[in-house]
């Protein structure tokens, strides 16, 4: 029973435009949120994260939005550069745990 | 800061024989390490919590008789795979902390590979 979804294996968008990756949880304990960046055959890189008393976190290029009540949150990538191709990981943790549950991970492909 | 080294960055072995994979917190302690695998086209799954100067946590369904922790400081995790299987190939990742602040840091992964 996967906690934390990515259904769309991956995603190509041109250089320049706007990258969403998608995420949905099921479980309402949930309650931080992280994206994770990761290249083959390397450990996973630390985007950005959320919690859940906000609905929208921006670091430069990179907001993510958390809608509690969908379950659902999103990465935006605006405007997407080809170094941004790579595998995306959304992952979350309960309670102040420090365990993450990731989703399947999605490869994100942008263009020149 | 909070840099963390895997090691080693791939290995192959017989079947039936044990590797040994270290993680080190280079710039920091961490009295938690945790160990993640990573099947292809899959997600990273938990397999254990390693805890410094105590036994390790084990993820439902991971055997701690062939997946040995050991975290005897604060900044060296180790996981053995003990008589080594083909279906053990993967790839093994392990992560650590500073603070609880989530922002975890990641080891550069180990492709075991057994033949």
């Amino acid at each position: 029973d996967q906690q934390v979804k990515q259904n769309s294996p991956s995603l190509s968008v041109q250089e320049g435009r706007i990258s969403i990756l998608n995420c949905d949880y099921t479980n309402s304990m949930f309650d931080y949120f992280l994206w994770y960046k990761k290249y083959p055959a390397e450990g996973p890189t630390f985007l950005i994260s959320i919690s859940s008393i906000k609905d929208k976190n921006e670091d430069g290029r990179f907001t993510v939005f958390l809608n509690k009540s969908a379950k659902h949150l999103s990465l935006h990538i605006v405007p997407s550069q080809p170094g941004d191709s790579a595998v995306y990981f959304c992952a979350a943790s309960e309670g102040g745990s420090e365990k993450l549950v990731f989703g399947k991970g999605m490869k994100l492909t942008v263009n020149p | 800061g909070a840099v963390v080294s895997q090691h080693p960055s791939w290995v192959i072995c017989k079947s039936g024989t044990s590797v040994k994979i270290e993680c080190r917190s280079l710039d920091f302690q961490a009295t938690t390490m945790f160990w993640y695998r990573q099947f292809p086209k899959q997600s990273l799954m938990l397999m254990a919590t390693s805890n410094e100067g105590s036994k390790a946590t084990y993820e439902q369904g991971v055997e701690k008789d062939k997946f040995l922790i050991n975290h005897a400081s604060l900044t060296l995790s180790t996981l053995t795979v003990t008589s080594a299987h083909p279906e053990d190939s993967s790839f093994y990742i392990c992560s650590a902390s500073p603070v609880h602040n989530y922002g975890y840091t990641f080891g550069s992964g180990t492709r075991l590979t057994v033949v």
